[in-house]
Protein backbone atom coordinates (compact mmCIF):
# COMPACT_ATOMS: atom_id res chain seq x y z
CA UNK A 1 0.00 0.00 0.00
CA UNK A 2 0.75 4.03 -0.23
CA UNK A 3 2.83 5.29 2.73
CA UNK A 4 4.80 7.93 3.34
CA UNK A 5 7.63 8.46 5.56
CA UNK A 6 9.06 11.81 7.57
CA UNK A 7 12.13 12.93 9.23
CA UNK A 8 11.03 12.67 13.10
CA UNK A 9 11.32 15.67 14.96
CA UNK A 10 11.70 17.56 17.02
CA UNK A 11 13.54 19.52 14.83
CA UNK A 12 14.75 22.80 16.87
CA UNK A 13 16.33 25.75 15.14
CA UNK A 14 17.61 29.52 15.41
CA UNK A 15 15.91 31.92 13.21
CA UNK A 16 17.18 32.58 9.86
CA UNK A 17 18.50 29.74 9.86
CA UNK A 18 17.97 27.26 6.72
CA UNK A 19 15.66 23.87 7.01
CA UNK A 20 15.44 20.75 5.44
CA UNK A 21 12.66 18.42 6.66
CA UNK A 22 12.80 14.84 4.75
CA UNK A 23 10.12 13.03 3.26
CA UNK A 24 9.88 9.91 1.23
CA UNK A 25 7.44 7.61 -0.13
CA UNK A 26 6.00 4.83 -1.20
CA UNK A 27 3.23 4.57 -4.13
CA UNK A 28 2.03 2.98 -7.06
CA UNK A 29 1.79 5.04 -10.17
CA UNK A 30 2.24 8.90 -10.43
CA UNK A 31 1.01 10.19 -6.83
CA UNK A 32 0.30 13.82 -6.30
CA UNK A 33 2.64 15.02 -3.42
CA UNK A 34 1.82 17.71 -0.67
CA UNK A 35 3.04 18.99 2.26
CA UNK A 36 0.48 20.50 4.80
CA UNK A 37 1.46 22.93 8.24
CA UNK A 38 -0.59 22.74 11.44
CA UNK A 39 0.04 25.83 13.53
CA UNK A 40 -1.04 25.16 17.41
CA UNK A 41 -4.77 24.89 18.01
CA UNK A 42 -5.33 24.75 14.39
CA UNK A 43 -6.33 21.59 11.76
CA UNK A 44 -3.88 21.41 8.98
CA UNK A 45 -3.62 23.69 6.05
CA UNK A 46 -1.94 23.23 2.34
CA UNK A 47 1.54 24.68 2.18
CA UNK A 48 2.86 23.35 -1.24
CA UNK A 49 1.98 20.60 -3.77
CA UNK A 50 3.35 19.03 -6.73
CA UNK A 51 1.74 16.75 -9.38
CA UNK A 52 4.12 15.31 -11.45
CA UNK A 53 8.06 14.22 -11.30
CA UNK A 54 10.69 17.43 -11.08
CA UNK A 55 7.40 19.75 -10.49
CA UNK A 56 8.60 22.51 -7.71
CA UNK A 57 5.96 23.44 -5.17
CA UNK A 58 7.01 26.53 -3.56
CA UNK A 59 4.76 28.96 -1.03
CA UNK A 60 5.55 31.53 1.51
CA UNK A 61 9.74 30.88 0.83
CA UNK A 62 9.08 27.23 0.83
CA UNK A 63 10.01 24.36 -1.63
CA UNK A 64 9.77 21.27 -2.44
CA UNK A 65 10.95 19.24 -5.40
CA UNK A 66 8.86 15.71 -6.61
CA UNK A 67 11.75 13.48 -7.40
CA UNK A 68 10.40 10.19 -9.00
CA UNK A 69 13.85 9.06 -8.95
CA UNK A 70 14.65 8.85 -5.20
CA UNK A 71 11.08 8.96 -3.96
CA UNK A 72 11.66 11.93 -2.29
CA UNK A 73 9.46 15.40 -1.88
CA UNK A 74 11.29 17.20 0.75
CA UNK A 75 10.91 20.67 2.02
CA UNK A 76 12.98 23.45 2.48
CA UNK A 77 13.48 26.70 3.58
CA UNK A 78 16.44 29.17 3.88
CA UNK A 79 15.99 31.28 6.52
CA UNK A 80 13.22 29.84 8.87
CA UNK A 81 11.11 32.90 10.89
CA UNK A 82 9.77 32.04 15.02
CA UNK A 83 6.28 32.63 12.84
CA UNK A 84 7.21 29.31 11.31
CA UNK A 85 7.26 27.17 14.63
CA UNK A 86 4.29 24.58 13.60
CA UNK A 87 3.89 20.85 12.99
CA UNK A 88 4.72 19.73 9.47
CA UNK A 89 3.10 17.21 7.59
CA UNK A 90 3.78 15.03 3.99
CA UNK A 91 1.11 13.91 2.39
CA UNK A 92 0.28 11.96 -0.83
CA UNK A 93 -2.10 11.02 -3.17
CA UNK A 94 -2.72 7.91 -5.00
CA UNK A 95 -5.08 5.84 -6.11
CA UNK A 96 -5.60 2.52 -3.34
CA UNK A 97 -8.80 0.08 -3.62
CA UNK A 98 -10.33 2.51 -6.06
CA UNK A 99 -10.31 5.84 -3.46
CA UNK A 100 -7.85 8.64 -3.40
CA UNK A 101 -7.79 8.89 0.50
CA UNK A 102 -4.38 10.76 1.11
CA UNK A 103 -1.71 9.00 2.84
CA UNK A 104 0.24 11.51 5.74
CA UNK A 105 3.25 11.07 7.15
CA UNK A 106 3.55 11.24 11.15
CA UNK A 107 3.99 14.80 11.38
CA UNK A 108 7.33 16.71 12.30
CA UNK A 109 7.30 19.48 15.29
CA UNK A 110 9.47 22.59 13.96
CA UNK A 111 10.69 24.93 17.02
CA UNK A 112 12.26 28.23 15.84
CA UNK A 113 13.88 30.08 18.68
CA UNK A 114 14.56 33.93 18.31
CA UNK B 1 -17.21 30.60 1.69
CA UNK B 2 -16.91 29.22 5.31
CA UNK B 3 -14.72 26.20 4.00
CA UNK B 4 -15.24 23.16 6.77
CA UNK B 5 -16.46 23.82 9.86
CA UNK B 6 -16.87 21.53 12.64
CA UNK B 7 -18.96 21.47 15.96
CA UNK B 8 -18.42 21.56 18.95
CA UNK B 9 -15.06 23.26 19.58
CA UNK B 10 -14.51 21.42 22.81
CA UNK B 11 -16.63 18.57 24.35
CA UNK B 12 -16.27 16.98 27.60
CA UNK B 13 -18.06 13.67 27.99
CA UNK B 14 -18.42 10.83 30.55
CA UNK B 15 -17.66 7.00 29.74
CA UNK B 16 -20.93 5.41 28.01
CA UNK B 17 -22.35 8.83 26.99
CA UNK B 18 -22.94 9.53 23.17
CA UNK B 19 -22.62 12.18 21.36
CA UNK B 20 -22.23 13.66 17.58
CA UNK B 21 -19.32 15.51 16.24
CA UNK B 22 -20.88 17.78 13.29
CA UNK B 23 -19.45 18.93 10.03
CA UNK B 24 -19.97 20.57 6.55
CA UNK B 25 -18.47 21.83 3.74
CA UNK B 26 -19.81 23.88 1.28
CA UNK B 27 -17.39 23.50 -1.51
CA UNK B 28 -19.20 21.22 -3.12
CA UNK B 29 -16.71 18.31 -2.24
CA UNK B 30 -17.49 14.67 -2.71
CA UNK B 31 -14.77 13.42 -0.56
CA UNK B 32 -14.99 13.89 3.32
CA UNK B 33 -13.39 11.88 6.14
CA UNK B 34 -12.68 12.16 9.80
CA UNK B 35 -9.17 11.55 11.75
CA UNK B 36 -8.24 11.30 15.16
CA UNK B 37 -5.30 13.04 15.96
CA UNK B 38 -3.35 12.04 19.06
CA UNK B 39 0.42 12.77 20.45
CA UNK B 40 2.48 10.81 18.55
CA UNK B 41 0.62 9.24 16.65
CA UNK B 42 0.07 11.65 13.47
CA UNK B 43 -3.37 11.83 11.53
CA UNK B 44 -5.47 8.37 11.59
CA UNK B 45 -8.08 7.71 9.44
CA UNK B 46 -11.96 6.51 11.04
CA UNK B 47 -14.03 6.88 8.38
CA UNK B 48 -14.63 8.61 5.11
CA UNK B 49 -17.03 9.41 1.97
CA UNK B 50 -16.56 8.85 -1.50
CA UNK B 51 -20.03 10.79 -1.98
CA UNK B 52 -24.01 11.42 -0.67
CA UNK B 53 -24.63 7.94 0.57
CA UNK B 54 -21.37 6.25 0.43
CA UNK B 55 -19.40 5.70 3.24
CA UNK B 56 -16.55 3.20 4.25
CA UNK B 57 -14.10 2.09 7.04
CA UNK B 58 -10.72 3.93 7.34
CA UNK B 59 -7.58 2.63 9.76
CA UNK B 60 -9.64 3.24 13.41
CA UNK B 61 -13.54 2.86 12.85
CA UNK B 62 -14.50 1.03 16.22
CA UNK B 63 -16.81 2.95 18.76
CA UNK B 64 -17.67 5.48 15.90
CA UNK B 65 -20.77 5.49 12.97
CA UNK B 66 -21.06 7.86 9.92
CA UNK B 67 -23.67 8.82 7.64
CA UNK B 68 -23.63 10.90 4.86
CA UNK B 69 -27.42 12.17 3.61
CA UNK B 70 -26.24 14.80 2.09
CA UNK B 71 -22.73 16.17 0.07
CA UNK B 72 -22.67 19.07 2.44
CA UNK B 73 -22.82 17.02 5.81
CA UNK B 74 -20.53 14.41 7.37
CA UNK B 75 -21.63 13.92 11.21
CA UNK B 76 -19.39 11.66 13.37
CA UNK B 77 -21.22 9.80 15.82
CA UNK B 78 -19.80 7.85 19.30
CA UNK B 79 -21.81 5.36 19.88
CA UNK B 80 -20.52 5.04 24.17
CA UNK B 81 -17.50 6.60 24.93
CA UNK B 82 -14.30 5.34 26.08
CA UNK B 83 -11.36 7.28 28.04
CA UNK B 84 -9.52 6.18 24.48
CA UNK B 85 -11.86 8.11 22.55
CA UNK B 86 -10.08 11.39 24.09
CA UNK B 87 -8.37 12.99 20.98
CA UNK B 88 -8.42 16.29 18.42
CA UNK B 89 -10.86 15.27 15.75
CA UNK B 90 -10.58 16.40 12.47
CA UNK B 91 -13.24 16.65 9.36
CA UNK B 92 -11.90 17.32 5.50
CA UNK B 93 -13.20 17.52 2.19
CA UNK B 94 -11.27 17.49 -1.65
CA UNK B 95 -12.49 17.15 -4.65
CA UNK B 96 -10.88 15.04 -7.46
CA UNK B 97 -12.87 17.00 -10.14
CA UNK B 98 -11.82 20.81 -8.91
CA UNK B 99 -9.18 22.99 -9.64
CA UNK B 100 -7.37 22.22 -6.26
CA UNK B 101 -7.77 18.53 -6.83
CA UNK B 102 -7.03 16.03 -4.39
CA UNK B 103 -5.95 19.00 -1.65
CA UNK B 104 -7.58 17.85 1.74
CA UNK B 105 -9.58 21.63 3.66
CA UNK B 106 -9.51 20.79 6.81
CA UNK B 107 -12.22 22.13 9.87
CA UNK B 108 -10.41 23.86 13.04
CA UNK B 109 -11.11 20.50 14.88
CA UNK B 110 -12.89 19.73 17.90
CA UNK B 111 -11.53 18.70 20.99
CA UNK B 112 -12.56 16.10 22.75
CA UNK B 113 -12.05 14.77 26.65
CA UNK B 114 -14.02 11.51 27.83
CA UNK B 115 -13.86 11.13 31.70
Amino acid sequence: GNSVTQMEGPVTLSEEAFLTINCTYTATGYPSLFWYVQYPGEGLQLLLKATKADDKGSNKGFEATYRKETTSFHLEKGSVQVSDSAVYFCALSAPEGGSYIPTFGRGTSLIVHP
Amino acid sequence: NAGVTQTPKFQVLKTGQSMTLQCAQDMNHEYMSWYRQDPGMGLRLIHYSVGAGITDQGEVPNGYNVSRSTTEDFPLRLLSAAPSQTSVYFCASSSRTSGNRDTQYFGPGTRLTVL
